[in-house]
């Protein structure tokens, strides 16, 4: 069975510095997989998503993201973090012949000026 | 603009009263979603649907159901509320396979 996990909750970050959220996932094939970011009180935003080919992909905002099949992994970055960044972000997979995703449990950050 | 609207956006309901909550779609995907989100649990899937007259169970389907009448709207239905669905619940829509979801705003189900 897939499943997702991103093992920080809760990160903390100054302004201008560089973001790396984890997410590694567990599947036999070859998974499509997603990050979403939720603001407080809002519905979840699709940030960039991997379906095949380049496995470096670009997102909106300024974030990327590397799929590593070697290391079952799908770890976003940003170069620098601005304050708006603060949210809630949610890595997910997809596979098969559906289009289910499963979700991760969310790694909450936290923005210091 | 296309859009995914949800109704209502807060609801308090007594334990055992049936509710349902409305999802509404202007997309014009096939593929529609309701999952739920909890504290340490990310989000669940409940239902979902790949088009008119289809439906289907997600992981935690007991005590909801659905139905899929036209393309835009996937209402989910509490039979009897119990205060472990107190929750906020999320609705989605997609065109396809691996192209991503487009999600709704959200409903807080407070059971009392």
């Amino acid at each position: 069975a897939q499943s997702v996990t991103q093992p920080d909750i809760h990160i903390t970050v100054s302004e201008g510095a560089s973001l790396e959220l984890r997410c590694n996932y567990s599947y036999g094939a070859t998974p499509y997989l997603f990050w979403y970011v939720q603001s407080p009180g809002q519905g979840l935003q699709l940030l960039l998503k991997y379906f095949s080919g380049d496995t470096l992909v670009q997102g909106i905002k300024g974030f990327e993201a590397e799929f590593k099949r070697s290391q079952s992994s799908f770890n976003l970055r940003k170069p620098s973090v601005h304050w708006s960044d603060a949210a809630e972000y949610f890595c997910a997979v997809g596979a098969g012949n559906t289009d289910k995703l499963i979700f991760g449990t969310g790694t909450r950050l936290q923005v210091f000026p | 603009d296309a859009e995914i609207t949800q109704s209502p956006r807060h609801k308090i309901t007594e334990t055992g009263r049936q509710v349902t909550l409305a999802c509404h779609q202007t997309w014009n995907h096939n593929n529609m979603f309701w999952y739920r989100q909890d504290l340490g649990h990310g989000l669940r899937l409940i239902h979902y649907s790949y088009g008119v007259q289809d439906t289907n169970k997600g992981e935690v389907s007991d005590g909801y159901s659905v139905s899929r009448s036209n393309t835009e709207d996937l209402p989910l239905t509490l039979e009897s509320a119990a205060s472990s669905q107190t929750s906020v619940y999320f609705c989605a829509s997609s065109k396809g396979q691996g192209l991503g979801y487009t999600f709704g705003s959200g409903t807080r189900l407070t059971v009392v």
